[in-house]
């Protein structure tokens, strides 16, 4: 068990240029969770899929992000047009839908992408 | 509006102490409540969990208290060291729906020699 990974981890970009994160979950969970954290802030929900289904997005989600995770395994953000208020910390997790010991529910996040739109 | 309250953005605990944080949530439909702890720079690490169906949750140093009746849990870390230092946020699930988690603000934890 490697871990969540998440790449970049640091992404500087200009406003209005385009940015795709890529996470790897845990290769044992079928469900996938993007996040999103800004200063003082909790992380705030903004897509989960269940295997390759996309089954909910936060309205957070405006037309500009798209995620996908088109064969149930690794997944990507991509950012269009990116303006300084998306300036935040994505964080990826993943979680089991089996149960195993009660860990059904428990996330597991991976280190994040700091992305500054300057 | 705030469905997860972490009212303490911060608290100082010496060494050896009991470290006690606090979070209430407003939305009676959560029913699973977890504990993370983040530090700069990296993802949250999850610490501990409880069932709605619980009212305590013990792992080692950590312990999990939850009172539905007035929609509180708290963490209780005992003894604190300072590797406890930290950002804590409390999180909550409606496990009939898509488990996303809720978060709280975060309670930043320092814990002095």
């Amino acid at each position: 068990d490697t871990g969540v990974s998440q790449d970049p981890r640091h992404k500087i970009t200009k406003r209005g240029q385009n940015v795709t994160f890529r996470c790897d979950p845990i290769s044992e969970h079928n469900r996938l969770y993007w996040y999103r954290q800004t200063l003082g802030q909790g992380p705030e929900f903004l897509t989960y899929f269940q295997n390759e289904a996309q089954l909910e997005k936060s309205r957070l989600l405006s037309d500009r992000f798209s995620a996908e995770r088109p064969k149930g395994s690794f997944s990507t953000l991509e950012i269009q047009r990116t303006e300084q208020g998306d300036s935040a910390m994505y964080l990826c997790a993943s979680s089991s839908s089996r149960t195993s010991g009660g860990q059904l529910y428990e996330q597991y996040f991976g280190p994040g992408t700091r992305l500054t739109v300057t | 509006d705030q469905q997860v309250k972490q009212n303490s953005p911060s608290l100082s605990v010496q060494e050896g102490r009991i470290s006690i944080l606090n979070c209430d949530y407003t939305n009676s439909m959560f029913d699973y409540f977890l504990w993370y702890k983040k530090y700069p720079a990296e993802g949250p690490t999850f610490l501990i969990s409880i069932s709605s169906i619980k009212d305590k949750n013990e792992d080692g140093r950590f312990t999990v208290f939850l009172n539905k009746s007035a929609k509180h849990l708290s963490l209780h870390i005992v003894p604190s060291q300072p590797g406890d230092s930290a950002v804590y946020f409390c999180a909550a699930s409606d496990t009939g729906t898509a488990s996303k988690l809720t978060f709280g603000t975060g309670t930043r934890l320092q814990v002095t020699l």
